[in-house]
């Protein structure tokens, strides 16, 4: 069974930092690209990240590019976040997700297909 | 940046209705649209992927349909347990950039 596990969410002040893991099992981790998605409070969901399999590539929304940094561990299964130079605007739930692959058996970062629980991260003073 | 337009932003209907919701790409995506299925307090759940296929496990009342830049979802007869909020989300293939929909909130009337 795939199982995503994120973990290292809190309350931050503005302009600090926190930096957010995902252990992932039940599959093979180093074959998917992997994805972190937020939600604010009653909102819409916002993709923040994604990243290749071998982590040779990294993709950026705008809004957090250069504040914000997708890793993985291939070794240990994980998948982290970490997030610098934290706004009000960050408050979000982060969830951990997984990249499927098309109906060609290609790779495919933008068919998710599993989800964590999510971890809450809330930036206020 | 692509924007997807999702409508209605929230609609009620009876049990066993049909019920059906769009998704307007700001430009040609292909195929490449997905929906998923969030229920309160829960992570959302991937219903269809590539604007037709049903993943795995998901009931057969749940369709999607389109090319290019216009996609429908249709869940054919209602259930209670299909309340929810329910999102498009377009993705790139050569840039892997994933941007959703605003979602649609689905009431029980």
């Amino acid at each position: 069974e795939v199982q995503l596990v994120e973990s290292g969410g809190g309350l931050v002040q503005p302009g600090g930092s926190l930096r957010l893991s995902c252990a992932a099992s039940g599959f093979t981790f180093s074959s998917y690209w992997m994805t972190w998605v937020r939600q604010a409070p009653g909102k819409g969901l916002q993709w923040v990240a994604n990243i290749k399999e071998d982590g040779s590539e990294k993709y950026y929304v705008d809004s957090v590019k250069g504040r914000f940094t997708i890793s993985r561990d291939n070794v240990k299964k994980s998948l982290y976040l970490q997030m610098n130079s934290l706004r009000a605007e960050d408050t979000a739930v982060y969830y951990c997700a997984r990249g499927s692959y098309s109906a060609q058996g290609i790779p495919a970062a933008g068919i998710i297909d599993h989800w964590g629980q999510g971890t809450q991260v809330t930036v206020s003073s | 940046d692509i924007q997807m337009t999702q409508s209605p932003s929230s609609l009620s209907a009876s049990v066993g209705d049909r019920v059906t919701i769009t998704c307007q790409a700001s430009q040609d995506i292909s195929n490449y649209l997905n929906w998923y299925q969030q229920k309160p307090g829960k992570a959302p759940k991937l219903l269809i992927y590539d604007a037709s296929n049903l993943e795995t496990g998901v009931p057969s009342r749940f369709s999607g349909s389109g090319f290019g830049t216009d996609f429908t979802f249709t869940i054919s007869s209602l259930q209670p347990e299909d309340i929810a909020t329910y999102f498009c989300q377009q993705y790139d293939d050569l840039l892997p950039e994933i941007t959703f929909g605003g979602g649609t909130k689905v009431e029980i009337k």
